[in-house]
């Protein structure tokens, strides 16, 4: 188990709402990844951060925010919430000081309507 | 941008047979993960690989790095139901880790 959970587990939302989804570690890790996961696509990365207030683009960066104000929060917002985002997002977090091997958490199931 | 793409997509296979999961890219990785994902989980890491040519065993689980670091290769030998689940390769450039498609493996009693 590392230490990683997301809320909500689930949520479905109208277009145009702005969503939060948060995850939260207990191992006091630096590096925190969002990823969306769509059939055929795989996994691909929104955002990252590398530390309190460091966070960087990823592949699929547009329509969502990041925050990070403590080492063990970490949120994604979708400003205004649209069909194309409906998929699930998972949070990762590295197994070590760096960017290396990543323990992901359980998942959540957006549908935006 | 799909860096890494996996091969097969689906496998159905009997246990006991044996498999070959291929995961290819044209770009240099400065390592390269397998994960397996059951459904309405998160994947789960397998391995890490770094070195080019590098070969790492887990039980019946055989990955191997190639000599350029652009692809990977996962054997699976004496499959088991246990083993069925969505087999996900990821490889590591720079801060930023890109993922295959999958390959969906069922292993039928």
């Amino acid at each position: 188990d590392a230490g990683i959970t997301q809320s909500p587990r689930h949520k479905v939302t109208e277009t145009g709402t702005p969503v939060t989804l948060r995850c939260h570690q207990t191992e006091n890790h630096r590096y925190m990844y969002w990823y969306r996961q769509d059939p055929g696509h795989g996994l691909r990365l929104i955002h990252y951060s590398y530390g309190v207030k460091d966070t960087d683009k990823g592949e699929v960066s547009d329509g969502y925010s990041v925050s990070r104000s403590k080492t063990e929060d970490f949120l994604l917002t979708l400003e205004s919430a649209t069909s194309s985002q409906t998929s699930v997002y998972f949070c990762a977090i590295n197994a070590r000081d760096g960017p290396y091997e990543q323990y992901f958490g359980p998942g959540t199931r957006l549908t935006v309507t | 941008t799909q860096l890494l793409e996996q091969s097969p997509q689906f496998l159905s296979i009997q246990e006991g047979e044996n498999l070959t999961v291929y995961c290819n890219s044209s770009s240099v990785f400065s390592s390269l993960q397998w994960y397996r994902q059951e459904p309405g989980e998160g994947p789960v890491l397998l391995v890490t690989v770094v070195t080019g040519g590098e070969v790492k065993k887990l039980k019946r689980l055989t990955f191997q790095f190639g000599d350029a670091r652009k692809d990977s290769s996962l054997h699976i030998t004496a499959a088991q139901p246990g083993d069925t689940g969505l087999y996900l390769c990821a490889g590591l450039t720079g801060n930023q880790f890109y993922f295959g498609t999958g390959t969906s493996l069922t292993v039928i009693p």
